[in-house]
Formats: C-alpha cells, structure tokens, sequence
C-alpha cells in the first residue's frame, strides 16, 4: 500500500518571497511522484513529476521538487512566489504493483496563499 | 491530443434521485480512475479499470454507487440514490499502461450538488 502525508494544510507567504510545500510519501514499490495545482474552480494541472530520472526535477511556472529516498519526501518549492501562484497543491505517488496499473493516490492538500 | 472529456459539469439533484456522469478517456489509455473530491480534500480514489474490467473498487460504495466501462473505452459511474454526503467534484482520470509512463490526466470533473 502506498500514502501521501502533506504536512501542512495551509501556507502563507509574502509575494516575492521563497514558497516550500512539504510532502513524505510511504510506498513498498518504487514510486512516481507528481505534484498537481488546482485554481478555484478548475481541473487538475500537473506541475511536475518524478519517475525515476534525475532526483531534482523542474516543473512549469518556476516550480521544482527533489525526491529524497532517504527522507521519503518530495518537497515542493519555488524561489519567488507570485499572486498567481495561489491555488490548491496535491502531492500525489503512483505506484505500479506487479503485473498491474498504476495507482495514483493523493495526498489531502496544501493551500497555498499569496500575500500582496 | 484531445484531453479526457467528462460530462455535464455541472449537477444539483434532491436526495434520494439518481444521477449519471459520463467520461471519454484520451485514445489508447488502457487505464480509466473514478475519484471523488469532496470540498477542502484531496481526491479519493473510487473505481479502476483495465481496458473493461475493474482492477480496484474498495472504496466504491456498492450499496449506492455503480460504475461500468462495458467496451473498454468510455464509462459511466452512477449514484442510485443520492445521499447529502454524496456531494462533491467528481473525477476522471486516464493512464496508459506502458511501463515506466505514470502519469495519469485528469477530466475537468463533474460537481455534483445534493439538495
């Protein structure tokens, strides 16, 4: 089985300011990693994604993420954040048991909120 | 490419009526998700199939929720009788099953409002 901890349920930063959403993953398979946004009253966009290549993987919008398999993390930042950027974060792991499909599961979500 | 279509968007039923959402797959996805997103949570995964069969419906309420996926391309999900809970977005989701290609694309969804 495989879970999702996003550690927290809201972050606030100034515009400007350094963004770093946080996200420990658990899976007893070698995982894939996503991290979606979602703006108010819109569909899923993906962000980025890990799928075994390089660890530190750049995403759209100045987003990147580094999977740590020692720390089982996937942790979200971005050096400036923008008014824009304010949205609904879900990380996601996806894991493929033997023979089978792959199998996203989310993790509950951090909102992230943009201070003029 | 054409993206995953689902359909209506929208839907606001009475408690206890029936309801239906509809949603094509991008071509040549083997793999097709239902979740479930109730407001301030992340989505829940409700039903997966494999081409027509389904490979995991643990989290499906089968007293009320149905789905099917009868010729391995579109499917249905289907709520028979609404309960106030029920309300949500609803989601669907399709991935290829070629190795190494995870990534799974996501419906605009269906909000379902329950009266």
């Amino acid at each position: 089985a495989q879970s999702v901890t996003q550690l927290d349920s809201h972050v606030s930063v100034s515009e400007g300011t350094p963004v770093l959403l946080r996200c420990n993953y658990s899976s007893s398979y070698s995982p894939s990693l996503f991290w979606y946004v979602q703006h108010p009253n819109k569909g899923l966009q993906l962000l980025l994604k890990y799928t075994s290549a390089a660890t530190l993987v750049k995403g759209i919008n100045g987003f990147e993420a580094e999977f740590k398999k020692s720390e089982t993390s996937f942790h979200l930042t971005k050096p400036s954040a923008h008014m824009s950027d304010a949205a609904e974060y879900f990380c996601v792991v996806s894991v493929r048991p033997s023979g089978g499909s792959y199998i996203p599961t989310f993790g509950r979500g951090t909102s992230l909120i943009v201070h003029p | 490419e054409a993206g995953v279509a689902q359909s209506p968007r929208y839907k606001i039923i009475e408690k206890r009526q029936s309801v239906a959402f509809w949603c094509n797959p991008i071509s040549g996805h083997a793999t097709l998700y239902w979740y479930q997103q109730i407001l301030g949570q992340g989505p829940k995964l409700l039903i997966q199939f494999q081409n027509n069969g389904v490979v995991d419906d643990s989290q499906l309420p089968k007293d009320r929720f149905s789905a099917e996926r009868l010729k391995g391309v579109d499917s249905t999900l289907k709520i028979q009788p609404a309960k106030l809970e029920d309300s949500a977005v609803y989601l669907c989701a399709s991935s290829s099953r070629i190795q190494g290609n995870s990534e799974a694309f996501f419906g605009q969804g269906t909000r379902l409002t329950v009266v």
